[in-house]
C-alpha cells in the first residue's frame, strides 16, 4: 500500500528555517516525480516544487514564490521527500502536503496528510 | 503562466442531482488536465486525470471531458459523501496551476 506521511511543521519566526520531511512507503521514492503543494488556511492549493526521478537526475522545478528560498531533496536510503525552507515569511504559513506521480507520469495520484507549518513572531 | 478559471466558486444542490463543474485554462494544455476532491480538514484526494481518466479506485458517478482550454468535471447523481471542494489543475507545463476551487454544498 502506498503511502506518504509529512512530519517536521511547527511554529517559526520570520526569516527561519525548516525542514519537512516525507516518508513513503509501498514505492521506491527514486522511480516517481515528487511534489510538494500548500494550502494557506482557508485558501485553494498552490503548487511548491517538483523534482524528477532517478532517470532524470532529480532535476528540480519550484513556484516562482518559493524558488531561491525552498530546496526539494531526498534520501534513497530513507525513502524520503524533504522540503529544505529557508528565509521563510509569514505568507508561507500553510499545510504542507508531499504528493507522488505515477511512475513515467506527470500527474499526481498519491497525497500525505499534510504537516502545518505556522511562520509568526 | 497558465491561469486555471473555476466556476462556479460555490453551488447548492440536493442529494441525487447532477452537478456539473466547469474549469478554463488561459491557453491549451491539450488534455493535461486534473481534477480533485477535499474535504474539510482532509487531503486532497486525487479524482481523475488525464481530463477524463478515473484513478484507481473512484467511482464511475465521476467522470471528466474536455481537451485544449475547456474541461468540465460532473458527478451523475449527487451522495452525500460528495459534499466537498473540488479543484482542477493543469500539469501541461511549470508552474503546475490550480483553479480556485469549487464547494459543493448542501441544498
Amino acid at each position: 500500500e502506498v503511502q506518504l506521511v509529512e512530519s517536521g511543521g511547527g511554529l517559526v519566526e520570520p526569516g527561519g528555517s525548516l525542514r519537512l520531511s516525507c516518508a513513503a512507503s509501498g514505492f521506491t521514492v527514486s522511480d516517481h516525480y515528487m511534489d510538494w503543494v500548500r494550502q494557506a488556511p482557508g485558501k485553494g492549493l498552490e503548487w511548491v516544487g517538483r523534482t524528477r526521478s532517478k532517470a532524470y537526475s532529480y532535476t528540480t522545478e519550484y513556484a516562482a514564490s518559493v524558488k531561491g528560498r525552498f530546496t526539494i531533496s531526498r534520501d534513497e536510503s530513507k525513502n524520503s521527500l524533504y522540503l529544505q525552507m529557508d528565509s521563510l515569511k509569514t505568507e508561507d504559513t500553510a499545510v504542507y502536503y508531499c504528493t507522488r506521480a505515477p511512475s513515467g507520469s506527470y500527474h499526481f495520484d498519491y497525497w500525505g496528510q499534510g504537516t502545518l507549518v505556522t511562520v509568526s513572531s | 503562466d497558465i491561469q486555471m478559471t473555476q466556476s462556479p466558486s460555490s453551488l447548492s444542490a440536493s442529494v441525487g442531482d447532477r452537478v456539473t463543474i466547469t474549469c478554463r485554462a488561459s491557453q491549451g494544455i491539450r488534455n493535461n488536465l486534473a481534477w480533485f476532491q477535499q474535504k474539510p480538514g482532509k487531503a486532497p484526494k486525487s479524482l481523475i486525470y488525464a481530463a477524463s481518466t478515473l484513478q484507481t479506485g473512484v467511482p464511475s458517478k465521476f467522470s471528466g471531458s474536455g481537451s485544449g482550454t475547456d474541461f468540465t468535471l460532473t458527478i451523475s447523481s449527487l451522495q452525500p459523501e460528495d459534499f466537498a471542494t473540488y479543484y482542477c489543475q493543469h500539469y501541461n507545463s511549470f508552474p503546475l496551476i490550480f483553479g480556485g476551487g469549487t464547494k459543493v454544498e448542501i441544498k
